[in-house]
């Protein structure tokens, strides 16, 4: 059984960076996609990207040029960030995992409020 | 883009009734479809892929049908626990509608 945890801060600056970390535990770096999800308060799913173990990653095109997200295999780990952020990027953030394609999610975190604020 | 529409946006039903919540794709998605159940404060939890296949662990009063662009997801008798938001998803093209609305299932 695939359980993650979100780790970050819950508040950013806007026009800073957001940066998120997921750690994995009970499954094999190599046997999942890894996604990240987002929820503005009240509103609904939003879906940002994934990265596979070979590194292939596959990004929302609307969130394309701001997104990283990368892989961390030796910490069992892989992370999000997300640049320029506005109020707008607000959001619960998920760390999600699938085995069938990037987009099926077996396996979520609890997720992370993310608040953009001066 | 492929655009995901769910409907009733909300619905009120009793402990025991059979309830139906109805996804429509924009285009024929033929069975990239999936059912997710959230609850308040928590994380979205996968209740059916591929249009019609149960997610292991879910109960069999959850149930899914539908190709192409019309699908519809059926709780039989509707449990206490399964006052939720559900939404459905198409992972048929890539973003950015993948995810549906939601429709917020209430306790009437």
């Amino acid at each position: 059984q695939v359980q993650l945890q979100e780790s970050g801060p819950g508040l950013v600056k806007p026009s800073e960076t957001l940066s998120l970390t997921c750690t994995v535990s009970g499954g094999s770096i190599r046997d999942y996609f890894w996604s990240w999800i987002r929820q503005p308060p009240g509103k609904g799913l939003e879906w940002i990207g994934y990265i596979y173990y070979s590194g292939t990653t596959n990004y929302n095109p609307s969130l394309k040029s701001r997104i990283t997200i990368s892989l961390h295999t030796s910490k069992t780990q892989f992370s999000l960030k997300l640049s320029s952020v506005t109020a707008a990027d607000t959001a619960v953030y998920y760390c999600a995992s699938g085995f069938r394609d990037g987009y099926t999610l077996d396996y979520w975190g609890q997720g992370t409020l993310v608040t953009v604020s001066s | 883009d492929i655009q995901m529409t769910q409907s009733p946006s909300s619905l009120s039903a009793s402990v025991g009734d059979r309830v139906t919540i109805t996804c429509r794709a924009s285009q024929s998605i033929t069975t990239y479809l999936n059912w997710y159940q959230q609850k308040p404060g928590k994380a979205p939890k996968l209740l059916i892929y591929a249009a019609s296949s149960l997610q292991s662990g879910v109960p069999s009063r959850f149930s899914g049908t539908g190709s192409g662009t019309d699908f519809t997801l059926t709780i039989t008798s509707l449990q206490p626990e399964d006052f939720a938001t559900y939404y459905c998803q198409q992972t048929y093209s890539t973003p950015p509608d993948t995810f549906g609305q939601g429709t917020r299932l209430e306790i009437k």
